[in-house]
């Protein structure tokens, strides 16, 4: 059974917090990927990752940074947390592109930041 | 710049009728497409999938249409059940020089009525 698992269900945060979100994946896949969820906007590329320490900014990098030392883990960071980035944050990962590309997703992390 | 859009925010039907949802997309180079369905607090998960060499993809009450000149493509639901209500995100991806990056659009709530 394919599993990604983030550290966190619920995070509750202060302004100006240095925040660790932690993701882990079992299936080997090469690519991970974290995104957030808001109400209306959809779920929006923040980071991705195709190789360890390697990355590539996605559509809405700004804020945080991203580390992958190990193929398995994928972390987000927040250098200094901001409300605006109180958020759902999903962690997904997939295996190359090929005709039955699909991304796992974990469950997700409730991010509030006060 | 939204390359792909659910304009449809929510949608409510009568248990046992189809559900269709709808999603453009503007981006003519991505050739695969897949929905995925999130309920709250829990991460999204793979529903169907279809690539752009097909129109249509089925896979028991759910069928994908994909309409290439319209760039539009379409998720049913046959026939609904109360168990499919849910947010619907469909996302696209590039297959040449693709990362196995997925776009989303905006997601679309069903409420399937019993």
């Amino acid at each position: 059974d394919v599993k990604v698992t983030q550290s966190s269900r619920y995070l509750v945060k202060r302004t100006g917090e240095k925040v660790f979100l932690e993701c882990v994946q079992d299936m080997d896949h090469e690519n991970m990927f974290w995104y957030r969820q808001d109400p209306g906007l959809g779920l929006r590329l923040i980071y991705f990752s195709y190789d360890v320490k390697m990355k590539e900014k996605g559509d809405i990098p700004e804020g945080y940074s991203v580390s992958r030392e190990k193929k398995e883990r994928f972390s987000l960071i927040l250098e200094s947390a901001s409300t605006n980035q109180t958020s759902m944050y999903l962690c997904a990962s997939s295996s190359p592109p090929g005709p039955n590309t699909e991304a796992f997703f974990g469950q997700g992390t409730r991010l509030t930041v006060v | 710049d939204q390359q792909v859009k659910q304009n449809s925010p929510s949608l409510s039907v009568q248990e046992g009728r189809i559900s269709i949802l709808n999603c453009d997309y503007t981006n003519s180079m991505f050739d695969y497409f897949l929905w995925y369905k999130k309920y709250p607090a829990e991460g999204p998960t793979f529903l169907i999938s279809i690539s752009s060499i097909k129109d249509k993809n089925e896979d028991g009450r759910f069928t994908v249409f994909l309409n290439k000149s319209a760039k539009h493509l379409s998720l049913h639901i046959v026939p609904s059940q109360p168990g499919d209500s849910a947010v619907y995100f469909c996302a696209a991806s590039r297959g040449s020089g693709n990362t196995g990056k997925l776009i989303f659009g905006q997601g679309t709530t069903l409420q399937v009525k019993p």
